[in-house]
């Protein structure tokens, strides 16, 4: 079925560091690609998207590519600050305005 | 004020007793979800509705059921709670042509 699968484990990172974030997925059709953050006691909210192959989100300095070819949407930041400290969650759509989310990962950024 | 609120924001329980757990939301949309979150599995759906009238399972229902009162309400209410029960519960909705979902603060369960 579909799914979408997450590095295993926590990042940890010092602050200006790069970090990446690997997400690839498994669906039938072109769902469109998420990027949810949860920071610290705090619901779920939408970083960026991606609705078709080849499409870019961005927001807040973070970016995602929307990869057909290797069913990809991994997420980047060029240089992350302590704010940046939360857990990261891919998703896709399932159609009928559902959502399949990967597991999450916590990041944590250290001064 | 918050487009999409959950009450409680927590919440400690004994097994056995039945609790519900309430979201609102400002935001005029139709569909609205009920996610459970654990430590290492992400987020699942519990259940979901599309408007008034319309109430469907998620992947994980058993245990639980819900009520959708109004279109700006949505009710998720454990029957009779058990210790596995214990977790972060979250409120979400999305307007009819969105794919993207908002979410609320969530509510910690505790089930003793």
């Amino acid at each position: 079925g579909d799914s979408v699968t997450q590095m295993e484990g926590p990042v940890t990172l010092s602050e200006e560091a790069f970090l990446t974030i690997n997400c690839t997925y498994t669906a039938t059709g072109y769902p469109s690609l998420f990027w949810y953050v949860q920071y610290p006691g705090e619901g779920l909210q939408l970083l960026l998207k991606a609705t078709k192959a080849d499409d870019k989100g961005s927001n807040k300095g973070f970016e995602a590519t929307y990869r057909k070819e290797t069913t990809s949407f991994h997420l980047e930041k060029g240089s992350v600050q302590v704010s940046d400290s939360a857990v990261y969650f891919c998703a896709h759509s399932e159609g009928n305005n559902r959502l399949a989310f990967g597991k999450g990962n916590q990041v944590v950024v250290i001064p | 004020d918050a487009d999409v609120t959950q009450t409680p924001r927590n919440r400690i329980t004994k097994t056995g007793k039945r609790i519900m757990l309430e979201c609102s939301q400002t935001k005029g949309h139709d569909r609205m979800y009920w996610y459970r979150q654990d430590p290492g599995l992400g987020l699942r759906l519990i259940y979901y509705s599309f408007d008034v009238k319309d109430i469907n399972k998620g992947e994980i229902s058993d245990g639980y059921s819900v009520s959708r009162q109004a279109q700006a309400k949505f009710s998720l209410s454990l029957e009779s709670a058990i210790p596995n029960q214990t977790a972060l519960y979250f409120c979400a909705t999305s307007g009819p042509t969105q794919e993207t979902q908002y979410f609320g603060p969530g509510t910690r369960l505790l089930v003793l």
